[in-house]
């Protein structure tokens, strides 16, 4: 149980375009869904809490308007890089929380790589 | 505010030997702290838990974690390592539960010596 999808797993494109990243909850309902991003061989960062039905919750540092979270279901939240460059390129993994008091399951990641 | 802090960026073993990596913390209050493992180019896969319950928690793959209040510790141990265990383990901490934000050590990464 508690199986959190993403996708898509790898997206190579060009310097300017806007990259749509997908996390489903498989087996359970998310009211909390968590977007991370990694850069090699270093630890998760978080970017952003998202809440159904709600704004997200943007960690400081991180534009709101550059990475984009919608969660408009119980079992999708989505993160929208907006004209992405080259220093956008990395590792992003979403978690889902199946219930209160439960640890975050995580989906397996996205390799975005920007040329 | 809680952090974590992993002791050794790298750790090497032996297989058939011990596997233990460190993992200190701290928190403002009672933490909820997990033991995450991650292999190359994928998602964290949860190995164990503790949340202020039984201080010796036992996880998946033959790992287990002894919560000490008193040392701010959470160290992750294996009698007998794997190859299968070489991978990227993160300890983390929550101050609590609910849906609260969870603070990432900086990695341990296990390489396992045939």
């Amino acid at each position: 149980g508690a199986v959190v999808s993403q996708h898509p797993s790898r997206v190579i494109c060009k310097s300017g375009t806007s990259v749509k990243i997908e996390c489903r909850s498989l087996d359970f309902q998310a009211t909390t869904m968590f977007w991370y991003r990694q850069f090699p061989k270093q630890s998760l960062m978080l970017m952003a809490t998202s809440n159904e039905g709600s704004k997200a919750t943007y960690e400081q540092g991180v534009e709101k308007d550059k990475f984009l979270i919608n969660h408009a279901s119980l079992t999708l939240s989505t993160l929208t890089v907006t004209s992405a460059h080259p220093e956008d390129s990395s590792f992003y993994i979403c978690s889902a929380v199946p219930g209160l008091n439960q640890p975050q399951h995580f989906g397996d990641g996205t390799r975005l790589s920007i040329l | 505010a809680q952090s974590v802090t992993q002791l050794g960026s790298h750790v090497s073993v032996s297989e058939g030997a011990l596997v233990l990596l460190r993992c200190n913390y701290s928190s403002s209050v009672p933490p909820y702290l997990f033991w995450y493992v991650q292999y190359p180019n994928q998602g964290l896969q949860l190995l164990l838990k503790y949340t202020s319950a039984a201080t010796l928690v036992k996880g998946i793959n033959g790992f287990e974690a002894e919560f000490k209040k008193s040392e701010t510790s959470f160290h992750l141990t294996k009698p007998s390592a794997h190859m299968s265990d070489a991978a990227e383990y993160f300890c983390a901490v929550t101050g609590g539960g609910g849906y609260q934000k969870v603070t990432f050590g900086i990695g341990t990464k296990l390489q396992v010596i045939p």
